[in-house]
């Protein structure tokens, strides 16, 4: 169990460019969530894939933000033409089947310039 | 709607000293609940949690909590303070069937010598 992983760890960017993060959750574990954390606030949460089906999206993710897992395995969140208002630290978490217990990532922090 | 407060965002100890750190929660049906700790530059680690059972839950590093219904509080306890313990505190809900955690703002705990 090598706990879940994300990659960047950090990412700095300029307005209007695309970025893509990557997570990989935990091998047996086929739930996989996305929150987003601004500084001195909770995580809020994003979007949850249940294998490769997205099952819900939150309104805070809008049309500039997609989230994808192909393969049931690993997800991508995508962010097309950055505002200085989505810098924040998106985490990504991971469960198994009728399990509540969310594992986080260590998180990859963004920061638009 | 679920929701979580965490009072105080900020409580400041001395080494050796009681920690409490609060937090009350709404929910319309039983809750899940959750204390994750956040250090610096890192995701969320899962100190304890609460669903069904026993009220009183013991957590790693000493920690423990107690689930009161007629409160509708889930407040974050240890003994005795260490220096080690010096992090960022969420509180979180969720409920049976349910994919996403709601957080509280959080709680940065401070230990002084």
């Amino acid at each position: 169990d090598t706990g879940v992983s994300q990659d960047p760890r950090h990412k700095i960017t300029k307005r209007g460019q695309n970025v893509t993060f990557r997570c990989d959750p935990i091998s047996e574990h086929n739930r996989l969530y996305w929150y987003r954390q601004t500084l001195g606030q909770g995580p809020e949460f994003l979007t949850y894939f249940q294998n490769e089906a997205q099952l819900e999206k939150s309104r805070l993710l809008s049309d500039r933000f997609s989230a994808e897992r192909p393969k049931g395995s690993f997800s991508t969140l995508e962010i097309q033409r950055t505002e200085q208002g989505d810098s924040a630290m998106y985490l990504c978490a991971s469960s198994g089947t009728g399990q509540e217990t969310q594992y986080f990532g260590p998180g990859t922090r963004l920061l638009v310039l | 709607a679920q929701s979580v407060t965490q009072l105080g965002s900020h409580v400041s100890v001395s080494e050796g000293a009681l920690v409490l750190l609060r937090c009350n929660y709404s929910s319309s049906v039983p809750p899940y609940l959750f204390w994750y700790v956040q250090y610096p530059n890192q995701g969320l680690q899962l100190l304890l949690k609460y669903t069904t059972g026993a009220t009183l839950v013991k957590g790693i590093n000493g920690f423990e909590a107690e689930f009161k219904k007629s409160e509708t509080s889930f407040h974050l306890t240890k003994p005795s303070a260490h220096m080690s313990d010096a992090a960022e505190y969420f509180c979180a809900v969720s409920r049976k069937g349910a994919q996403k955690l709601v957080f509280g703002q959080g709680t940065r705990l401070t230990i002084n010598p």
